[in-house]
């Protein structure tokens, strides 16, 4: 298994561009989630997902957007990128969404928008 | 205001210290506490505790929760210098109108173990 897997590792954006961040399982899990990583602060949930067809809000969801198709994939979409957006990004999953489950993350996409 | 306060915020010690890393939380409806270690990309899964009083091991490390005082400890004893890491506490908390829980992290304590 490859696990979770994230693409591109790094990217850099200007001001209004929009870009997709694409994250990837192979181990069947039925829940995955976005994460933004900024300096000096924990993780903090953007989106998450229970399956296939169905997402939510997490704490930050402002400027950006969600959609699960299909089990393996969870893209994150920036439709117009701020500055305030530059963060290390982590996609994880779980193979439910409950206390006995761990969490497996992806490497992360450190994002830069200028 | 944050839910989840980890202390301190950065650590440095010498290899064969024991450190004990602070986490104190405020949150309705709690599920769990969960310890992540985090080198230099994604985090990797520790522990997850449930209940109070009852210690996890695992080599060196030990977690333990206090459910009434609201507080978790991770001890690192004999520490070496693959210890330096990041260390993130989370806790998991019932969403309102949700079957789901929702994850809160702190900010995170730097621990750096020089030889």
């Amino acid at each position: 298994n490859a696990g979770v897997t994230q693409t591109p590792k790094f990217q850099v954006l200007k001001t209004g561009q929009s870009m997709t961040l694409q994250c990837a399982q192979d181990m069947n899990h039925e829940y995955m989630s976005w994460y933004r990583q900024d300096p000096g602060m924990g993780l903090r949930l953007i989106h998450y997902s229970v399956g296939a067809g169905i997402t939510d809000q997490g704490e930050v969801p402002n400027g950006y957007n969600v959609s699960r198709s299909t089990t393996e994939d969870f893209p994150l979409r920036l439709l117009s990128a701020a500055p305030s957006q530059t963060s290390v990004y982590f996609c994880a999953s779980s193979l439910r969404r409950t206390t006995t489950d761990t969490q497996y993350f992806g490497p992360g996409t450190r994002l830069t928008v200028l | 205001e944050d839910k989840v306060v980890q202390s301190p915020l950065s650590l440095v010690v010498h290899e064969g210290d024991t450190v004990t890393l602070n986490c104190s939380y405020e949150v309705t409806n709690f599920r769990s506490l969960l310890w992540y270690k985090q080198e230099k990309k994604a985090p990797t899964f520790l522990f997850m505790l449930t209940s109070s009083g009852i210690e996890k091991k695992s080599g060196r490390l030990s977690s333990i929760l206090d459910k009434k005082e609201l507080f978790s400890i991770l001890n690192i004893t004999a520490t070496q210098t693959g210890d330096s890491a990041i260390y993130l506490c989370a806790v998991e908390a019932d969403e309102r109108g949700s079957t789901l829980g929702r994850l809160y992290f702190g900010r995170g304590t730097q621990l750096t173990v020089w030889p």
